[in-house]
């Protein structure tokens, strides 16, 4: 069966310091996979997609990129956190149409 | 561009009662998705319609989906603290993968 695996689950970070979360899924080849944003009591934000490796596409322009650099593996990288990077981050993954989702990373911004 | 509405915001209703969220769009939908999130916690696929008219249901969970497939609800018969989260609708795109996810109805459940 499919997992995916978040990490960190919760992270404490000063601004301007540099940020790296990881995202890998198992059980399954060449799926889509999606970062988000969910700010505390609010609905989910799409950052960026990818179909393939080395393929990002981004929603929003932001403080954030994202890295595909294996199949099941995706990377969402800052240099500089803001305050306003502070949220609940989830990784998903499809293969048709529905998404399944990691248990994300909470990230605070000092 | 395409944008899922969703009502109401916030419900909070008493242990035993029903619930209903919508969702609606101004344009005509490929499909409607629907996912649970529990406080905490990540959102959960719940059930996918793609015809029109749909109806579907998940013990006291009612899914349906409009005939002219613009919006859509899930009524939860006889609410019970377990009830408790913030259910998304989302369109999904066949091409990407990619959904567009409604605002959210977060449910409350006084025992």
């Amino acid at each position: 069966s499919q997992t995916i695996h978040q990490w960190p689950a919760t992270l404490v970070q000063p601004v301007g310091s540099p940020l790296s979360l990881e995202c890998t899924v198992e059980g399954t080849s060449n799926p889509n996979l999606y970062w988000y944003r969910q700010a505390a009591g609010r609905g989910l934000q799409l950052l960026f997609y990818s179909v393939g490796i080395g393929q990002i596409s981004s929603e929003v322009p932001q403080n954030l990129s994202a890295s595909r650099p294996q199949d099941r593996q995706f990377i969402l990288s800052s240099k500089k956190l803001l305050l306003s990077d502070s949220g609940f981050y989830l990784c998903a993954w499809s293969v048709f149409e529905t998404q399944y989702f990691g248990p994300g990373t909470r990230l605070l911004v000092l | 561009g395409q944008q899922v509405m969703q009502i109401p915001q916030y419900q909070h209703v008493q242990e035993g009662e029903d619930f209903t969220t919508y969702c609606n769009s101004s344009t005509t939908l490929s499909n409607i998705q629907w996912y649970k999130q529990r406080p905490g916690g990540h959102p959960v696929f719940l059930i996918q319609l793609v015809k029109s008219g749909e109806v579907k249901k998940q013990k006291r969970l009612t899914f349906q989906f409009g005939e002219a497939k613009k919006n859509s609800s899930l009524h939860i018969t006889a609410t019970q603290t377990t009830d408790v989260g913030t259910y998304f609708c989302a369109e999904g795109s066949s091409n990407t993968g990619k959904l567009i996810f409604g605002q959210g109805t977060t449910l409350q459940v006084k025992p």
